[in-house]
């Protein structure tokens, strides 16, 4: 079992429709970060969160830490929301590594 | 202010060649590290750096060397490349340990 699981893997949506990307890990954390991949490769930091919830624009990251879960919301999709949304963790325990998740495939289609 | 760049974007070597992979931040970050990113895998972390002088293997560093002889670069080697080490190789700095990642735009590796 992987230490960082990602769900849904695929998720198509029709344009405004909101959407939820989860992210469960096995291990305690000091950190955990929301990444987008576009198409062409490119991969961007949206979030780095311990606890608790931050917002962005359209986009929204929760993290419980008790049951070691987190979720991405994207509130009123658009086309432009199309990319792979990658959940990483930096374990607790010490050291300096990311765990990665394996992303999840959005597509919203106009 | 460039952030991460990584040199080159694409690069198709044959096997037995060595190369060097180049990563350049100008954000004065301490933590540097080197991920590859399989289909179906999640990256995975070669090599990382924590400081100028300071480096240390992730997961997957055999075949790769680092060095990291100023804040600022951090190449990665493969000495001598096979194709179990075609992929696609990111660069990522962070200015502490629980900051937020930049990430350079990746290069994509042939080895045929």
């Amino acid at each position: 079992k992987n230490e960082v699981e990602q769900s849904p893997q695929n998720l198509t949506a029709q344009e405004g429709e909101f959407i939820t990307i989860n992210c469960s890990y096995s291990v305690g954390i000091s950190a955990l970060h929301w990444l987008q991949q576009h198409p062409g490769g490119g991969i961007v930091s949206l979030f780095m969160l311990s606890s608790g919830k931050k917002k962005h624009g359209r986009l929204i990251a929760t993290i419980n830490i008790q049951e070691k879960h987190s979720s991405l919301h994207i509130t009123a999709s658009h086309p432009r929301d199309s990319a792979v949304y990658i959940c990483a963790v930096r374990p607790g325990s010490g050291g300096s590594r990311l765990t990665f998740g394996e992303g999840t495939q959005l597509t919203v289609n106009p | 202010n460039a952030g991460v760049t990584q040199t080159p974007k694409f690069q198709v070597l044959k096997t037995g060649q060595s190369m060097t992979l180049q990563c350049a931040q100008d954000m004065n970050h301490e933590y540097m590290s080197w991920y590859r990113q399989d289909p179906g895998m999640g990256l995975r972390l070669i090599h990382y750096s924590v400081g100028a002088g300071i480096t240390d293997q992730g997961e997957v560093p055999n075949g790769y060397n680092v060095s990291r002889s100023t804040t600022e670069d951090f190449p990665l080697r493969l000495l001598s490349a096979a194709p179990s080490q075609t992929s696609v190789y990111f660069c990522a700095s962070q200015w502490g340990r629980n900051t937020e990642a930049f990430f350079g735009q990746g290069t994509r590796l042939t080895v045929v």
